[in-house]
């Protein structure tokens, strides 16, 4: 099983819809959770960070994180072309370590 | 610019001559790694470096070698490249402590082809 599994797409929304993108993880250690957008021919670049459960809003995006159920969840609102990116969602376990653990990325398209 | 460098961005080679793939950083990160992309892979951990002289086995290290000489300096090698390895290849960086997670700042990327 992999560690964090998500759902690769592709997903095409229209323009100034929520778009909901999600993963699951396996790992109850896991503590702090992050989301990386990924252009494309760029590399991933930090989007949104939490650590353990509960909500952060930064803007349009809103990262939920429910431990219970091992579910990660990043919102947009009011979705733009310029959100047309690749989503990657990934998870860092223990303090100390910083190696990540990345789920296989959903290809978002925001049509206008 | 505070930024991750790798080159070259592309390669097209043959299976079994040997290449390195360079990764620089300006941002004074103790933690480096580098990362192959793969679709329906996601992203998989090569190797990692804690600091300068210390490496460690991320996820798939096979076929891989790195080196940490320098701080800002964190090279790939494959001795003897075969066609499994035709990835997209990514550096990053990161600190370490300060009392929370520091983000890693990744690089643009390097396509390699292994004929």
């Amino acid at each position: 099983q992999k560690e964090v599994e998500q759902d690769p797409g592709p997903l095409s929304v229209p323009e100034g819809a929520i778009v909901s993108l999600n993963c699951t993880y396996s790992n109850s250690a896991f503590q702090y959770f992050m989301w990386y957008r990924q252009y494309s021919r760029k590399g991933p670049e930090l989007l949104m960070y939490t650590y353990s459960s509960g909500n952060k809003e930064d803007g349009r995006f809103t990262a939920q994180v429910d431990k219970s159920s091992k579910y990660i969840s990043l919102f947009i609102r009011d979705s733009q072309p310029s959100d047309s990116a690749t989503y990657l969602c990934s998870t860092l376990g223990r303090q100390g370590a910083q190696k990540l653990v990345f789920g296989q990325g959903t290809r978002l398209t925001i049509n206008p | 610019e505070a930024q991750v460098t790798q080159n070259p961005r592309y390669l097209i080679t043959v299976t079994g001559k040997k290449l390195t793939v360079t990764c620089s950083q300006n941002m004074n990160h103790e933690y480096m790694s580098w990362y192959r992309q793969d679709p329906g892979l996601g992203l998989r951990q090569i190797y990692y470096s804690m600091n300068v002289e210390v490496t460690d086995k991320g996820d798939v290290p096979e076929g891989y070698k790195v080196s940490r000489k320098e701080k800002r300096n964190f090279p790939l090698i494959l001795e003897s490249p075969s066609p499994n390895q035709t990835s997209l290849y990514f550096c990053a960086s990161s600190q370490i402590g300060g009392g929370s997670k520091q983000p890693q700042h990744f690089g643009a990327g390097t396509r390699l082809s292994i004929l």
